[in-house]
């Protein structure tokens, strides 16, 4: 286990299901991160939470909606999403200091829209 | 506008032989470079880090050297063996929190 836990790893839904993808980091980081990973497209990156604040969004659709209770915690709540929207979701978490960092990643969770 | 590529995107080899996987970047400005590992279906496993200041960072068989000025990493695997077979990716980070990814190299070390 790399320290990132993410639940489930594998989750197939309809267009009209609404579910939450789950993430854990047992690292104590102060930052975690949502990206998107498409069959032959380099990772994108959703959202960024430092400190419990978003602190990026790269203008992802808003049937994708973040939420950070605590630093450990990250889920992605997911409604009325489309095929293109099958992807391998992975979670990561890093501590921010300074300049540079060293990002961890979880096992991913394999989402199929039907 | 940062851009971050992989050459090649397949590599196959025998076991045994050591190899270099490459990675590009077009702006010089970063906070560090990033390799990681990624097997089928699963997430990303981190390599080696090298900061921008640093020119090469090593662990166990694999060697990842940094320069910035003509915009080049390379990962050198030594003595490769099956279990090195995965898609080796390259990221490089702007900022605190935004990594570039490239698109990966997916190496099959046969037996």
């Amino acid at each position: 286990e790399t320290g990132v836990t993410q639940t489930p790893r594998h989750l197939v839904m309809g267009m009209t299901n609404k579910k939450s993808l789950k993430c854990e980091q047992h690292l104590g980081h102060n930052a975690m991160y949502w990206y998107k990973q498409s069959a032959k497209k380099p990772l994108e990156l959703m959202f960024v939470y430092s400190l419990e604040e978003r602190v990026e969004n790269n203008s992802v659709p808003s049937r994708f909606s973040p939420e950070c209770p605590n630093s450990s915690h990250l889920f992605l709540h997911l409604h009325t999403l489309q095929p293109e929207d099958s992807a391998l979701y992975l979670c990561a978490s890093s501590q921010v200091r300074g300049r540079g960092t060293e990002a961890f990643f979880g096992q991913g969770t394999r989402l199929t829209v039907v | 506008k940062q851009e971050v590529t992989q050459i090649p995107a397949a590599l196959s080899v025998p076991e045994g032989e050591n190899l270099v996987l490459n990675c590009s970047f077009t702006d010089s400005a970063i906070y560090n470079l990033q390799w990681f590992r990624q097997d089928p279906g699963k997430g990303l496993t981190s390599l080696l880090l090298i900061q921008s200041s640093q020119r090469e960072q090593t662990s166990g068989r694999l060697n990842a050297s940094l320069d910035k000025s003509s915009g080049r990493s390379t990962l050198y695997i030594a003595a490769s063996q099956p279990g090195d077979s995965a898609t080796y990716l390259c990221a490089v980070a702007r900022s605190n929190y935004q990594l570039i990814w490239g698109a990966g190299t997916k190496l099959i070390i046969k037996p």
